[in-house]
């Protein structure tokens, strides 16, 4: 079984610049969120969707973060435009609906460089 | 304002068992306690979770205090493999994971 992929796994862009971030949950797993670490801080939560629908976007940061989920299958992440405080590793994790606290399976990350 | 404490980093001898403590006083009746580890470029990945009772699985065991406030992961013969950054984690009722600072092990061959 095919685990959580994110891509790029780098990206290096200038402030001002639009940058997406992909990721493909594992298949079948409707639950799918997205979590980020910027420099010398913890990994936070930033949203949360069920299949297509967003359940929590209490984490995104502001309005220049966009996420969606258009048919309930891979998940895009845009900034538009990039700051420099957005530099960090950005993650992607996805679970099954079926249990209650159900392990979070993790993709390796984005890592996101703004100049 | 992390909901989980964590030391920064510790150090084991190789096949010693390891205590990973972590202090989480602000934890709800509902939350659960997780427990992650990351390797190098990659992303988390799970080692084990609970609710009161301490639990035990192939990779590790995970002791609970009483009253929640704390809980120890026990990796019982470490490995050279183990050495990994372990994070602490609250999950709410909306499975949104609350992670600590994380503690780096290190293993002494």
């Amino acid at each position: 079984e095919a685990g959580v992929t994110q891509f790029p796994s780098h990206s290096v862009i200038e402030k001002g610049q639009t940058v997406t971030l992909r990721c493909d949950p594992i298949s079948g797993h409707d639950n799918l969120y997205w979590y980020r670490r910027v420099m010398g801080k913890e990994i936070k939560f930033l949203l949360h969707f069920v299949k297509e629908s967003k359940q929590d976007e209490s984490g995104m940061p502001n309005n220049r973060f966009l996420a969606e989920r258009t048919g309930g299958t891979y998940s895009t992440l845009k900034v538009q435009p990039a700051e420099l405080e957005d530099s960090g590793v950005y993650f992607c994790a996805s679970s099954p609906r079926q249990a209650k606290r159900e392990t979070q399976y993790f993709g390796p990350g984005t890592r996101l460089l703004v100049l | 304002d992390a909901k989980t404490t964590q030391p920064n980093s510790m150090e084991s001898n190789e096949e010693e068992p390891v205590h990973l403590p972590c202090n989480h006083s602000t934890i709800s009746g509902t939350d659960y306690i997780h427990w992650y580890r990351q390797l190098p470029s990659q992303g988390p990945e799970y080692v084990i979770h609970g609710l009161t009772s301490n639990v035990n699985n192939r990779m590790a065991s995970l002791a609970i205090a009483e009253d929640r406030k704390s809980s120890t992961l026990i990796l019982h013969r470490a490995t050279l493999r183990d050495a990994a950054v372990y994070y602490c984690i609250l999950s709410t009722t909306g499975n949104q994971f609350y992670f600590g600072t994380g503690t780096s092990l290190t293993v002494i061959p």
